[in-house]
Formats: structure tokens, sequence, C-alpha cells
């Protein structure tokens, strides 16, 4: 079945340090891929998406590429700030008629002054 | 904001208690989905509605029931809480009229079963 794997947290990081979290999925068919945001005490936001492979997402200064050929989309900020601070989902939605996402565990990043 | 409302936003319950947690739409979205979040294991569907009484199972279904009897409103029931079904539970939506179609998440409920 389709699943996502990222990178087991928690990440700590100094502000203005650069952030990578690692996103690997396995899918059949051509999946749309997502990066969620979880700030403390809230849902989720959507951060960015992809929808056809070497599409670039990207939002608030952060990225991510829909790398087909290594069935990654890595999620990466040059200089993080303290408000950075929050878990992050990376998932996929496959197509072909299914509306349901699948998530990966979550990665707690927490950036310190 | 995607006009989602959660309603308890807060519940402890005792175990063998019946449950219902109320997802409240205003934007008249097709498909609505009801998650459970849990430390090491982010985000699992529970079950989801791709339209008025039209529901279907996700990963985690046993112990609990949907029904959706009108497009704006999704409810998700524990017959019977037990202490296993302890989480925060997130609602969605989304138009689901494209592969490339967004979820959109209210804030969630916490729950507690003791």
């Amino acid at each position: 079945g389709d699943s996502v794997t990222q990178m087991e947290g928690p990440v700590t990081l100094s502000e203005e340090a650069c952030l990578t979290i690692n996103c690997t999925y396995t899918a059949t068919g051509y999946p749309s891929l997502f990066w969620y945001v979880q700030y403390p005490g809230e849902g989720l936001q959507l951060l960015l998406k992809a929808t056809k492979a070497d599409d670039k997402g990207s939002n608030k200064g952060f990225e991510a590429t829909y790398r087909k050929e290594t069935t990654s989309f890595h999620l990466e900020k040059g200089s993080v700030q303290v408000s950075d601070s929050a878990v992050y989902f990376c998932a996929l939605k496959t197509q072909g008629g299914s509306e349901k996402l699948v998530f990966g565990k979550g990665t707690k990043l927490t950036v310190n002054p | 904001d995607a006009g989602i409302t959660q309603s308890p936003r807060h519940k402890v319950t005792e175990t063998g208690t019946p449950v219902t947690l109320r997802c409240h739409q205003t934007e008249n979205h097709r498909y609505m989905y009801w998650y459970r979040q849990d430390p090491g294991h982010g985000l699992r569907l529970i079950h989801y509605s791709y339209g008025v009484k039209d529901t279907d199972k996700g990963e985690v279904s046993d112990g609990y029931s949907v029904s959706r009897s009108k497009t704006e409103d999704f409810l998700l029931t524990l017959e019977s809480a037990t202490s296993s079904q302890t989480s925060v539970y997130f609602c969605a939506i989304s138009r689901g009229d494209s592969s490339t179609d967004t979820q959109y998440f209210g804030p969630g409920t916490r729950l507690t079963v003791l």
C-alpha cells in the first residue's frame, strides 16, 4: 500500500540555521505530495504542495521539490526562525479516484533563539 | 480559514459511554474526513464521506461509526468509548474535484477516555 516515511525527530536548530526534513514515499501511479504544518495547540495547515514530477512547492521560505526518480519530497528552508517551531507532516494523495491522504508520522522542529 | 468548526473542542468521558463529535463546514465541500492523531503515528484516517449518506472506512475504523445527513455536518460516534480511543480528532474537508485537490483541517477535538 501507499506509505510515507519522514525523518524521525525531534529536530532542534538555532535561529538562522538551515533546515532539511527528509520525506520519501511509496505509491502506485503519480501521487500529489504535500507538506502540512501544525503549530502547538492548532490543527494542520497546508504549507506547500506539488502535483507532478519536478514541480517545486514553496511558501513562507520553505521549499520542496517532487523527485520522482528518488521518490522524495524533502522540505527545506535556508534560515529558520523561532516562529517555525512546529510539527511538520509529509503526505501523499494518489491519483485515480481515491481522495484519501496518507501521512508520515511527523517531525517536530524546535528553533531556539 | 476553511470554514470548519469542530465541537466539542475538549471532552473527558468514561469508558463505556457513547460519544459523538461534530464537524461542521460552511463551504459546501463534497468530501469530509475524520482522522485521529496519536504520538508516533501521525494522522490516521478513521472514516470519510464523499456525499450525503455516502461514507467509507479508513484504516482505523473499528469502534467508530459516522453519519452525514447534511452536506455541512459529519458526525463521528464512539458507540462505547475505550481508553485506546483517547486521542486528538481532526476533521478535514476537500472539494474532491481533482486529484490535486487539497484537504483543509479543523482545529481538532481532544478526547480523553478515563
